[in-house]
């Protein structure tokens, strides 16, 4: 399975935008990107996922680099909700069934 | 009903104990999967099921035994654990295998 890279933490205040950038300089031609977030005591959640283009969302946007080595996720303006660890994943269209789970950014969002 | 509901919310067991988590849904999903979660770590995939079968075991040992009755429910049934084995136990499902995931609260599992 192709990994990503994702910095460990980051921070912003609120109703700022936040960039959130993923790595996956291995990626295939079959593999979408992929973004979870998890909050404090609750299961993933699901919030955007993209093959090539950039995606809008209610929650967020993808932007995926041209040559698909990176992503970025954005929040247009952040709140306190989103504080979260977000997983950045890819996903292989001819293996669906997992969902690999990388080690995830921790976002603290300060009033 | 949009939800993946989990039970028991916490469970403390012992070595010798037999136990079973339980996950359902009612959003008719074919496709429904176990994690596992260790503090501060990222959820790791144990089983999935499609369609009712079993369709991948990620090597995990015996002690943990999966099971769909239906396709509304998926149990784990739990018999002489470790306390290696203490964890969040996540449920997930999803419309089929390509879709997206929808996970569960989860189950805290303490294995004394």
């Amino acid at each position: 399975d192709a990994k990503t890279t994702q910095p460990n933490s980051m921070e912003s205040n609120e109703e700022e935008p936040v960039h959130l950038p993923c790595n996956h300089s291995t990626i295939s031609g079959t593999d979408y990107i992929h973004w979870y977030r998890q909050l404090p005591s609750q299961g993933p959640e699901y919030v955007i996922h993209g093959l090539t283009s950039n995606v809008n969302n209610r929650m967020a946007s993808l932007a995926i680099a041209e040559d698909r080595k990176s992503s970025t996720l954005i929040l247009h303006r952040a709140t306190l909700r989103d504080a979260a660890v977000y997983y950045c994943i890819l996903r292989d269209w001819d293996n669906t069934d997992k969902l690999i789970f990388g080690t995830g950014t921790r976002l603290q969002v300060f009033p | 009903d949009t939800e993946v509901t989990q039970t028991p919310k916490h469970l403390v067991m012992g070595m010798t104990n037999k136990k079973s988590l339980k996950c359902e849904q009612h959003m008719g999903h074919r496709a429904m999967y176990w994690y596992k979660q260790k503090a501060k770590k990222p959820p790791e995939l144990m089983f999935v099921y499609s369609y009712e079968k079993l369709s991948i075991n990620e090597s995990v040992p015996s002690r943990f035994s999966p099971e769909c009755p239906n396709s509304s429910l998926l149990n784990l049934h739990l018999h002489a654990l470790q306390p290696e084995d203490s964890a969040l136990y996540l449920c997930a499902s999803s419309q089929d295998s390509e879709n997206e995931q929808f996970f569960g609260p989860g189950t805290r599992l303490t294995v004394l």
